[in-house]
């Protein structure tokens, strides 16, 4: 079983700065990997899939990248909306199988 | 513009069982794979198994294998998640999630159905 470890655990950034988040998998995904953003009180939202592809609503100032075992999400500019908890997840090929990242909290510094 | 629509809030016993249902509606409900993903208070989230309703093959997490059941119905668009033996670590906020056309990630999500397990 593949697993994800995010990094940190919590980061804390001011508006206006940039944020990176770390997603590692245990062993090769390709590019299968997914980021998705919580906000207190709400579903998921996706907000990166195949490791770079912004979903339909991403603003510009989301970014993905990396292949392999190591993948980054980064946000250019923070804005106040974007303070939230991120999960990376991967998809195993077949049969289809998803795995979670335990999840990086972005807090205002 | 798909939703999907889960019941609502269940108070069930340990060692009983639960079922919760998510109906879709926008889009075609065979095509597309539908899965169950939980979060436990102040926890990640831990995705359970999912279904494809054109196929009807639900495949599960090890974690689960042999206590949950994953189900459609395509006359109703609607799929169901029934988890057995409850015990308290249960209690959760259980989650459907859809993928789309050209692409098999979690694209669309049901508001959550709170389960709690308590005597």
């Amino acid at each position: 079983e593949i697993v994800l470890a995010q990094s940190p655990a919590t980061l804390s950034v001011s508006p206006g700065e940039r944020a990176t988040l770390s997603c590692r998998a245990s062993q090769s995904v390709r590019n299968s990997l997914a980021w998705y953003q919580q906000k207190p009180g709400q579903a998921p939202r996706l907000l990166i899939y195949d490791a770079a592809n912004r979903a339909t609503g991403t603003p510009a100032r989301f970014s993905g990248s990396g292949s392999g075992t190591d993948f980054t999400l980064t946000i250019s500019s923070l804005e106040p909306e974007d303070f939230a908890i991120y999960y990376c997840q991967l998809r195993s090929n077949w049969p289809p199988m998803y795995t979670f990242g335990q999840g990086t909290k972005l807090e205002i510094k | 513009q798909v939703q999907l629509v889960q019941s609502g809030a269940e108070l069930k016993k340990p060692g009983s069982s639960v079922k919760v249902s998510c109906r879709a509606s926008g889009g075609t409900f065979t095509s597309y794979s539908i899965s169950w993903v939980r979060q436990a208070p102040g926890q990640g989230l831990e995705w359970m198994g999912g279904i494809i309703p054109t196929v009807d093959s639900a495949n599960y997490a090890q974690k689960f294998q042999g206590r949950v059941t994953i189900t459609a119905d395509e006359s109703t668009s609607t799929a169901y998640m029934e988890l057995n033996s409850l015990r308290s670590e249960d209690t959760a906020l259980y989650y459907c999630a859809r993928d789309t056309y050209g692409s098999y990630w979690f694209h669309y999500w049901g508001q959550g159905t709170l389960v709690t397990v308590s005597s």
